[in-house]
């Protein structure tokens, strides 16, 4: 089975510019999440849905930026306008629920650099 | 709101040894999960083992195997047989209906 699929694996834009993410989750996963990992804050979880309704976005850093997911099977994380503070690897996550049971299954992850 | 520490940033193992690693976490939750994943170099975060806290038997996953402590809050694991492919960043993570609340990671190296 394919795993989680994100793209692009790297992104190198300037600051000011729109920047979309993209993630696939695995089939039959009805929880997918998006976190940020950088050196200062770690890994911070920024939003997740459920079965493609946003559940708790309580971790988006601001306004710049939003995610969708208009099916089950894809998802975005948009920035606009990008800032060089955002530079970081963002993951995709999905599970097949949000108990805490169920393991939550990682993409490669997006670098993210804004220059 | 729950915290996850880890409290050694970077450990050191030949081959063939055993390393700990330790992470202590703080909640008043009664029911949740905890997990440990690994990152190496290539950024994917794996999965190495997970355990439920209503469970008093640790995990083990091969090589891996945890040291549960709940009224202590407390949740290390231990790699036998250290390989030079479990060189990585190491993370402890607190779940609790579904987010994942990481610690800061501790690198281990593994040298021949």
């Amino acid at each position: 089975d394919a795993g989680v699929i994100q793209s692009p694996r790297h992104e190198v834009t300037e600051m000011g510019q729109e920047v979309t993410l993209r993630c696939k989750p695995i089939s039959g996963h009805d929880y997918l999440f998006w976190y940020r990992q950088t050196m200062m804050r770690g890994l911070e979880l920024l939003i997740y849905f459920n079965n493609n309704v946003p559940i708790d976005d309580s971790g988006m850093p601001e306004d710049r930026f939003s995610a969708k997911m208009p099916n089950a099977s894809f998802s975005t994380l948009k920035i606009q306008p990008s800032e060089p503070r955002d530079s970081a690897v963002y993951f995709c996550a999905s599970s097949r629920s949000g108990s805490g049971l169920e393991t939550q299954y990682f993409g490669p992850g997006t670098r993210l650099l804004v220059l | 709101a729950q915290t996850v520490t880890q409290s050694q940033p970077e450990m050191s193992v030949q081959e063939a040894e055993t390393v700990t690693l330790s992470c202590t976490y703080d909640t008043s939750e009664n029911n949740y999960y905890l997990f440990w994943y690994k990152q190496p170099p290539s950024r994917q975060m794996i999965l190495v083992i997970r355990q439920e806290a209503y469970k008093q038997q640790n995990a083990t996953e091969n090589r891996f195997s945890v040291n549960f402590q709940k009224a202590a809050k407390s949740f290390s694991l231990k790699i036998s047989d250290s390989q030079l492919g479990d060189t990585a960043m190491y993370f402890c993570a607190f779940a609790n209906w579904g987010k994942l609340q990481f610690g800061a990671g501790t690198q281990v190296v593994v040298t021949p």
